[in-house]
């Protein structure tokens, strides 16, 4: 089966300016997750969507970070401004049911790296 | 809220050596535990998982991790080291007192040398 397909790969950008992010999951996954991975850190979850729902975005900076996945297939992760902080590979992530629970293992793109200057 | 904590940030080993990398949890319940490599410019990749069970849980590429509740701990190990091993390796939980969130540790980088 096809994987998770992130774009772009690579993304350099001045600090103010905007950026977005395409996913798409592996065909049939319901559960859709965008990861932020500082440099030198783990993943944090950002969102997570359960079709076109939004189940977890506690996480998520709301006064610049926005994300949907309107018909429940692909999702686009946006940042608006970015600022130097933002700098981090961002993964994206499907299952094919809710929660990374024991029975539900997670499939990881290959992510998109941002630098902000 | 539950945590892992990976025990050094960087484990250089000689090929053929045995790999460890410690990974502990906090968690007021048994969780569910992963663990995930991941390669140069690559996503991350599940190694393997522990659920319920057997506490000696084998995942691929020879690794194997043992869930031990009575030290909150899921060690990673491989008995010989190979330099397609070389990635780094990032424990992770969920499940427990945390719900379905999957909480990753900082990584550990595993260096395979000659």
């Amino acid at each position: 089966e096809a994987g998770v397909a992130q774009s772009p790969r690579y993304k350099i950008i001045e600090k103010r300016q905007s950026v977005a992010f395409w996913c798409n999951p592996i065909s049939g996954h319901a559960t859709l997750y965008w990861y932020q991975q500082i440099l030198g850190q783990g993943p944090k979850l950002l969102i997570q969507f359960q079709n076109n729902g939004v189940v977890d975005d506690s996480q998520l900076p709301k006064d610049r970070f926005s994300a949907e996945r309107l018909k429940g297939v692909d999702s686009t992760l946006k940042i608006q401004p970015a600022k130097l902080e933002d700098s981090a590979v961002y993964l994206c992530a499907s299952s094919i049911h809710g929660g990374p629970s024991g029975a539900n293992v997670l499939t990881f793109g290959a992510g998109s790296r941002l630098t902000v200057l | 809220a539950q945590s892992v904590t990976q025990l050094g940030s960087h484990v250089s080993v000689s090929e053929g050596a045995l790999v460890l990398l410690r990974c502990n949890y906090s968690s007021s319940v048994p969780p569910y535990l992963f663990w995930y490599v991941q390669y140069p410019n690559q996503g991350l990749q599940l190694l393997l998982k522990y659920t319920t069970g057997a506490t000696l849980v084998k995942g691929i590429n020879g690794f194997e991790a043992e869930f031990k509740k009575s030290e909150t701990s899921f060690h990673l190990t491989k008995p010989s080291a190979h330099m397609s091993d070389a990635a780094e390796y990032f424990c992770a939980v969920s499940g427990g007192g945390g719900g379905n969130k999957l909480t990753f540790g900082t990584g550990t980088q595993l260096k395979v040398e000659l």
